[in-house]
């Protein structure tokens, strides 16, 4: 088993650019979601799928944030346009379903982005 | 919306010291996750407590879960090198699948 996928490892870019993530969960599961990393906010919950359908997005800070999952082994974090704050790690990760005993989240290496 | 306190956020030992880092939620946990994260790496799961008073041991590990279900605690006994790491806790409250973190411990150890 290969794990969560994660691309790019590292993201620089400049202010004002479009920004994509990219995530292949592990095979089989149902659940996936995008967390992001600082020293001062720690580990966010920005957005959560089942099935390939966004079932929580309350943590997506704003308009600028987008995020889907066309299927089963494919999503993307987006934002357009990038600012310095959103510099972070990106973590994918990826569950079977949550209520199942056991049942962690197996994250991916996640995506280093720096906006300048 | 769900908090999880984590203290102390930093915790320097020397090799062989115990370290211990503990967890409060701001409402009742059904199940509480602990990770750890190594430097430049992604968090990895260590464990999962679902039932109230729960402990769990993973060798020189042990974990509780507090008797409200709102607290939990990592012991390391005998710490080494290898236990360098920011320590997660994660709760996850009621029917909801979200799983809210905690800021982390990050513990060194001095060999």
């Amino acid at each position: 088993d290969a794990g969560v996928i994660q691309s790019p490892r590292h993201e620089v870019t400049e202010m004002g650019q479009e920004v994509t993530l990219r995530c292949k969960p592990i095979s089989g599961h149902d659940y996936l979601f995008w967390y992001r990393q600082t020293m001062m906010r720690g580990l966010e919950l920005l957005i959560y799928f089942n099935n390939n359908v966004p079932i929580d997005d309350s943590g997506m800070p704003e308009d600028r944030f987008s995020a889907k999952m066309p299927n089963a082994s494919f999503s993307t974090l987006k934002i357009q346009p990038s600012e310095p704050r959103d510099s972070a790690v990106y973590f994918c990760a990826s569950s079977l379903w949550p209520g199942k005993e056991n049942s962690p989240l197996h994250f991916g290496n996640g995506t280093r982005l720096t906006v300048t | 919306g769900q908090q999880v306190m984590q203290i102390p956020q930093y915790q320097h030992v020397q090799e062989g010291e115990d370290f211990t880092t503990y967890c409060n939620s701001s409402t009742t946990l059904s199940n509480i996750q602990w990770y750890k994260q190594r430097p430049g790496g992604h968090p990895v799961f260590l464990i999962q407590l679902v039932k109230s008073g729960e402990v769990k041991k993973q060798k020189r590990l042990t974990f509780q879960f507090g008797e409200a279900k709102k607290n939990s605690s990592l012991h390391i006994t005998a710490t080494q090198t290898t236990d360098v790491g920011t320590y997660f806790c994660a709760g996850r409250g009621g029917s909801n699948y979200k799983l809210t973190f905690g800021k982390g411990t990050l513990l060194t150890v001095n060999p």
